[in-house]
């Protein structure tokens, strides 16, 4: 058990519609990032957020968006859902920001848009 | 772009012997080197990692090796055992890049045989 949780485990939904993925890092830790595992892509990521503010970006589609918020949680928002959304999304966090950071990973959130 | 490669998609080894996995990469700015664990529907699990400045890192079962010249690290694991079996991904981050973001290989399943 890393301590990173993520909810739901699994989410079933229709294109178009839109969903939030929520994400409590390790008691301690500031940072969290997103990253999506899909069967064409690998582990990709997404987007980084610091103690509330965001960090950095990756491939992250303009029909998505996070936050952070002040108890240190994440959500990820992803809208308009196509059929190719559908991916393992996980979320990590660790305690700084610097390169030399291991993050920690949470046990993913299985998204289906059917 | 792909800036970390995983080459070899999977491997079998017998319960007991090494196993060595392979992971080569592009950027020359990678600093930071890490080897994850995932199982089936599980988050990937961090195993060990490897700064730059050395050519070696080890615990317990499982030894880094990073070849800067070559841009080339492997992953040792000595000796293998039957719950070895999952899929390993290595991955990279940079310094001085906006945050820490990993950039991931496609993954080696690995099958430990009894």
């Amino acid at each position: 058990d890393s301590g990173v949780t993520q909810t739901p485990k699994h989410l079933i939904t229709a294109t178009g519609q839109r969903v939030t993925l929520r994400c409590s890092p390790r008691s301690g830790d500031l940072s969290v990032y997103w990253y999506q595992q899909s069967l064409d892509q690998g582990l990709q990521f997404l987007i980084q957020y610091y103690n509330g503010e965001e960090r950095a970006k990756g491939n992250i589609l303009e029909r998505f968006s996070a936050q952070q918020f002040p108890d240190l949680h994440s959500e990820l928002n992803l809208s308009s859902l196509e059929l190719g959304d559908s991916a393992l999304y996980f979320c990590a966090s660790s305690s700084r920001t610097d390169s030399t950071d291991t993050q920690y990973f949470g046990p993913g959130t299985r998204l289906t848009v059917l | 772009d792909q800036q970390v490669k995983q080459n070899s998609p999977s491997l079998s080894v017998q319960e007991g012997r090494i196993s060595i996995l392979n992971c080569d990469y592009t950027n020359s700015m990678f600093d930071y080197f890490l080897w994850y664990k995932k199982y089936p529907a599980e988050g990937p699990t961090f195993l060990i990692s490897i700064s730059s400045i050395k050519d070696k890192n080890e615990d317990g079962r499982f030894t880094v090796f990073l070849n800067k010249s070559a841009k080339h690290l492997s992953l040792h694991i000595v000796p293998s055992q039957p719950g070895d079996s999952a899929v390993y991904f290595c991955a990279a981050s940079k310094p001085r890049a906006a945050g820490n973001k990993l950039t991931f290989g496609g993954g080696t399943r690995v099958l430990v045989k009894p």
